[in-house]
């Protein structure tokens, strides 16, 4: 069986502070994909990264950095800098094929 | 348009009727998905197109939950004899293809149905 754990329910950060958002997951497979997404307060799923599981290298986007490590199943999202349009439940997913499993989600507030 | 479109965005409707929801995917797109999402969780998977087909329907909760998609390209999820606990805002995404590298998924912005 397949799953995600997001064990942060919600967030707190005061704008420009660093902030990493914990996902770990649970699958038998050995070629699966991982992906985040950014779901702002207008509801509509923004796609923002996806990662095989055969690639660990880490990626950085402008203030947005992931940090995939299979030894302890966890695919990590950190955003530096912390805006306040950053503010949204961000989603960790996993999929093999096309079956998707998202996590329960985690709500980031940036305050100004 | 250059995304997932879903109507109605909102829909009331009483116990017991018949409901339709639509998905306009992405031009191009031969995978089509349906999610639900409850409030404060992730969305959940319903059911999966390649194609015209329904290639995968294991996340349908139960017999009063059907979705068509007749052209390979629009699809309606139907939903009969609604019962309150169907209330939730109904995802619909598109992927190039199904799987391999080309899989992320690009969501609508959900139909939000209320069962009173």
């Amino acid at each position: 069986a397949q799953k995600v754990t997001q064990a942060q329910t919600e967030i707190s950060v005061v704008e420009k502070e660093d902030v990493t958002l914990d996902c770990v997951y649970e699958t038998r497979d050995t070629t699966y994909y991982l992906f985040w997404y950014k779901q702002p307060p207008s509801g509509e799923l923004v796609f923002l990264i996806r990662r095989n599981s055969f690639d660990e290298q880490n990626e950085i986007s402008g203030r947005y950095s992931w940090n995939f490590q299979k030894s302890t199943s966890s695919f990590n999202f950190t955003i530096t800098a912390s805006q306040v349009v950053d503010s949204a439940v961000y989603f960790c997913a996993l999929s093999r094929g096309q079956n998707f499993v998202f996590g329960p989600g985690t709500r980031l507030s940036v305050l100004p | 348009g250059a995304g997932v479109s879903q109507t109605p965005s909102n829909k009331v409707t009483e116990k017991g009727k018949y409901v339709e929801l639509r998905c306009d995917p992405i031009s191009g797109h031969t995978a089509l998905y349906w999610y639900r999402q409850s409030l404060g969780q992730g969305p959940e998977f319903l059911i999966y197109f390649q194609g015209t087909g329904a290639a995968d329907d294991s996340g349908l909760p139960n017999d009063r939950f059907f979705a068509v998609r007749p052209e390979g390209s629009v699809s309606t999820l139907k939903i009969q004899r609604t019962e309150r606990g169907d209330s939730a805002v109904y995802l619909c995404a598109s992927s190039l293809f199904g799987q391999g590298p080309y899989n992320e998924q690009f969501f609508g912005p959900g139909t939000r149905l209320t069962v009173l």
